[in-house]
């Protein structure tokens, strides 16, 4: 057990629809990155927030957005769902920002868009 | 693009030393490298990591080359829980823009 929660664990909806996905970081880390992992294109970083601010941004689609919260917990939304967004969703968290400290992964929220 | 290479897959005998290979030819000096494993669908579990000296912690040691080019990641002895892709990627120093760029890793099979 890392110490990141993700909920839910598993997520079904349809194309059109809009989802959360909720990430708490593990007590003391102030920095927040979730990645997407789909069969085809492995693990890609979406985004990095520390602290409530974005740090850095990858592969992230214009219809996902995120944000960190004062109390540190992160949300991932995701509109307009398409089949193609059916992946694992997973977020990760870490003391500091920076390459300097190890990120602990979370459990992961499966995503099925029908 | 990823910055690393890894082979695709790799076998190993229960018991022994498994020795996983990363080429980072490109890295700069203020980049890290970073180990990581996921074991099936879970959450990837950090191993190790290190700038410039050889790293070695409970799960693993870390052997970087001088010029830095490249690492190898050894499990010491091999147990089947090890079977898993195991991830080498490059991170740099600041706390800002760190794209973070995971490749293929490599399959690592324990064989009993």
């Amino acid at each position: 057990d890392s110490g990141v929660t993700q909920t839910p664990k598993h997520l079904i909806t349809a194309t059109g629809q809009r989802v959360t996905l909720r990430c708490s970081p593990r007590s003391g880390d102030l920095s927040v990155y979730w990645y997407q992992q789909s069969l085809d294109q492995g693990l890609q970083f979406l985004i990095q927030y520390y602290n409530g601010e974005e740090r850095a941004k990858g592969n992230i689609l214009e219809r996902f957005s995120a944000q960190q919260f004062p109390d540190l917990h992160s949300e991932l939304n995701l509109s307009s769902l398409e089949l193609g967004d059916s992946a694992l969703y997973f977020c990760a968290s870490s003391v500091r920002a920076g390459g300097d400290n190890e990120q602990f992964f979370g459990p992961g929220t499966r995503l099925t868009v029908l | 693009d990823a910055k690393t290479t890894q082979p695709p897959s790799m076998d190993c005998a229960e018991g022994r030393a498994a020795n996983l290979p990363c080429n980072h030819s490109t890295i700069s000096g203020n980049e890290y490298v970073y180990w990581y494993r996921q074991i099936h669908s879970q959450g990837p579990q950090y191993i190790i990591h290190g700038l410039k000296n050889n790293e070695t912690n409970e799960m693993a040691s870390l052997i970087i080359t001088e010029d830095r080019k490249s690492s190898t990641l050894i499990l010491p002895h091999a147990t089947l829980r090890d079977t898993a892709v195991y991830y080498c990627i490059v991170r740099r120093r600041r706390d800002r823009d760190d794209k973070i760029i995971f490749g293929k890793g490599t399959r690592l099979h324990i064989l009993p």
